[in-house]
This record gives C-alpha cells, sequence and structure tokens, in this order.
C-alpha cells in the first residue's frame, strides 16, 4: 500500500443495523492514523487518533481499531442511526511530513430509517 | 477558542473576478492548510504552512491561485481571475505540531 485507501466507498445500512468499513495504510514507518466524521454541508470532525498498534478506540457506538504490522484499521458503528449518515475519513501522515495528513477518498454511509 | 474562522462563508462572484478567502487559525497551532471540497476529487489540499512559511504548494491548480500567512493568526488564498471550474467548498484547518487537524466551517465559492 503506498496510499492511504478506503474501502467500501460508500455503504447504505437500514437503522440498527451495525457496520464497518476498513482504511488500509502504508505500515512502513508508521506514525498515527487518524478518524474523521464529515456530515454533508459541514467540515470534518475529529473522531479519534490512534498510535499504537492494537490501539482500540470508543466514542458512544463508534469505536475503531488499529493494526499497524499489516496496515489497516476498522471503524465500528454499533446500532447505526440516521444521525451517523456521514463520509468517515481516514488519515495519515508519512515520511518526513509528518505534520501534513494524507486523506483516503472515505466512506460515505447513509443509515435508512 | 473560537475554532478555525474562516469568511466569507459562501461568495458568489462572476467569471474574471479576483476572489480573496480568508482564515484566521486556532491560536497557538504552527500548521494551516487549504483544502478544496470537489465532487470528482474529494478532498483536494491545495497548500500548507508550517510556521507561517508555505512548505507545499504542489497542489495549488495553477498561478491563478495564490496564498499567503502573514502571520501565525491569518492566512488568505486568494484566485484571480476566478473561472467557473473554482466553484468548490474551501476549507482551512488548522494543527499543533503532528497532533489532530482542526477545519473551519468552509467558504462556499460560486463563480458565474
Amino acid at each position: 500500500i503506498l496510499n492511504v485507501e478506503q474501502s467500501p466507498q460508500s455503504l447504505h445500512v437500514q437503522e440498527g443495523d451495525s457496520t464497518n468499513f476498513t482504511c488500509s495504510f502504508p505500515s512502513s514507518n508508521f506514525y498515527a492514523l487518524h478518524w474523521y466524521r464529515w456530515e454533508t454541508a459541514k467540515s470534518p470532525e475529529a473522531l479519534f487518533v490512534m498510535t499504537l498498534n492494537g490501539d482500540e478506540k470508543k466514542k458512544g457506538r463508534i469505536s475503531a481499531t488499529l493494526n499497524t504490522k499489516e496496515g489497516y484499521s476498522y471503524l465500528y458503528i454499533k446500532g447505526s442511526q440516521p444521525e451517523d449518515s456521514a463520509t468517515y475519513l481516514c488519515a495519515s501522515p508519512r515520511g518526513s511530513t509528518l505534520g501534513r495528513l494524507y486523506f483516503g477518498r472515505g466512506t460515505q454511509l447513509t443509515v435508512w430509517p | 477558542d473560537a475554532g478555525v474562522i474562516q469568511s466569507p462563508r459562501h461568495e458568489v462572484t462572476e467569471m474574471g473576478q479576483e476572489v480573496t478567502l480568508r482564515c484566521k487559525p486556532i491560536s497557538g497551532h504552527d500548521y494551516l492548510f487549504w483544502y478544496r471540497q470537489t465532487m470528482m476529487r474529494g478532498l483536494e489540499l491545495l497548500i500548507y504552512f508550517n510556521n507561517n512559511v508555505p512548505i507545499d504548494d504542489s497542489g495549488m491548480p495553477e498561478d491563478r491561485f495564490s496564498a499567503k500567512m502573514p502571520n501565525a493568526s491569518f492566512s488568505t488564498l486568494k484566485i484571480q481571475p476566478s473561472e467557473p471550474r473554482d466553484s468548490a467548498v474551501y476549507f482551512c484547518a488548522s494543527q499543533l505540531e503532528t497532533d489532530t487537524q482542526y477545519f473551519g466551517p468552509g467558504t462556499r465559492l460560486t463563480v458565474l
């Protein structure tokens, strides 16, 4: 993996379903992995910053795991609600430019009532 | 802190006019980023600054775009002359070292 990649590109689920999606990133010289939530007509908001292999973070019904050795992170949403509908972005710095985040294209989640 | 402040929130202008977007980062943050959101490219980095110095402007589409950061609390993104294909939402974000990046509310630009 050379870039930050996310899958699937979009996801439609019913209210109450649990869901998860994936972020893949270069595993060499890993520094940190960021997750953002981006609602339509708003700006991206930070969810988690993860740095350690095996890290797990939780915020309400949303949780994330990190595997730095194989270069992936999962975001889980338990019991999806319509208000969870948003694009979820992951990002990682790399190389000598640790200040800059390289963003994936995002997973667009739609939760139907 | 009020967060990252951008102005104007909406801008409608005619092709050929100069457009200036403004950003006030969070106090104490040493990085400032300008992004553009388009349907085709998603969130696209245009330029970023570290301690008021431009570090990478390779994302700036062409010479019509320029950005400045005269001090730690203010940055501008200028488009001159503007074209309809510049219509997009422009976000400014700031960050302290390698910590979380905080985004402003964005400026929705429409060029007629």
